[in-house]
């Protein structure tokens, strides 16, 4: 079966720049998270969704993150104004219902910020 | 606020040889989580402990949950080149929503 996806798998950016991430989850999933995953470090979390609503934003590190899942499956995370500090693997995973379940994640997106 | 410490940070072993991750914490977990991450993939979930004093094994790796609910190691035994890969150990946070702490990670590298 399909795990979860991540495109574009690496996103190259200048400094000022918009970008977005996605993430399809495993279908039938109605948890996803995103982290942020900086080199050397383990992941961070980012944001939570259950179903089309974010439950749980708050380790988005400022208003320049912001991310969506209109219809309960595919999320978007946006980034505006990028700053070099922005560079970093971002996760996705999903869960079947949230809480304590499995989060199974993608490969990530690795996005570098010139 | 909720930390995990691991230790050591990277580690550089001979193929045979035994080996002990640490995964410390000031605060109690309901449970503590193992993931291996392998470079250009996401972390893949080894093994969830959940009672104080709990020993899983799987294959050549023995995870033990401390009983304070503070603390895990992970103990490989024969490591072998296909053990490479980072390790992380996660708790779930204080609320109830899923998010995951992560240590730091461990680098493992298996010289054959």
């Amino acid at each position: 079966g399909a795990g979860v996806s991540q495109t574009p798998s690496n996103k190259v950016t200048e400094k000022g720049k918009y970008v977005e991430l996605r993430c399809d989850p495993i279908s039938g999933h109605t948890a996803l998270y995103w982290y942020r995953q900086s080199l050397g470090q383990g992941p961070e979390f980012l944001i939570y969704f259950q179903g089309t609503g974010a439950a749980d934003d708050s380790g988005l590190p400022n208003d320049r993150f912001f991310a969506v899942r209109p219809e309960g499956s595919v999320s978007t995370l946006k980034i505006q104004r990028t700053e070099r500090g922005d560079s970093a693997v971002y996760l996705c995973a999903s869960s079947l219902t949230g809480g304590r379940d499995t989060q199974y994640f993608g490969p990530g997106t690795r996005l570098t910020v010139l | 606020t909720q930390l995990l410490e691991q230790s050591p940070q990277f580690l550089s072993i001979q193929e045979g040889e035994n080996l002990t991750v640490y995964c410390n914490s000031s605060s109690v977990f309901s449970s503590l989580q193992w993931y291996r991450q392998e470079p250009g993939e996401g972390p893949v979930l080894l093994v969830t402990v959940v009672t104080g004093g709990e020993v899983k094994k799987l294959k050549r790796l023995t995870f033990q949950f401390g009983d304070a609910r503070k603390d895990s190691s992970l103990h490989i035994t024969a490591a072998q080149p296909g053990d490479t890969g980072l390790y992380l150990c996660a708790g779930h946070g204080s609320s109830n929503t899923g998010k995951l702490i992560f240590g730091q990670g461990t680098t493992l590298q298996v010289k054959p």
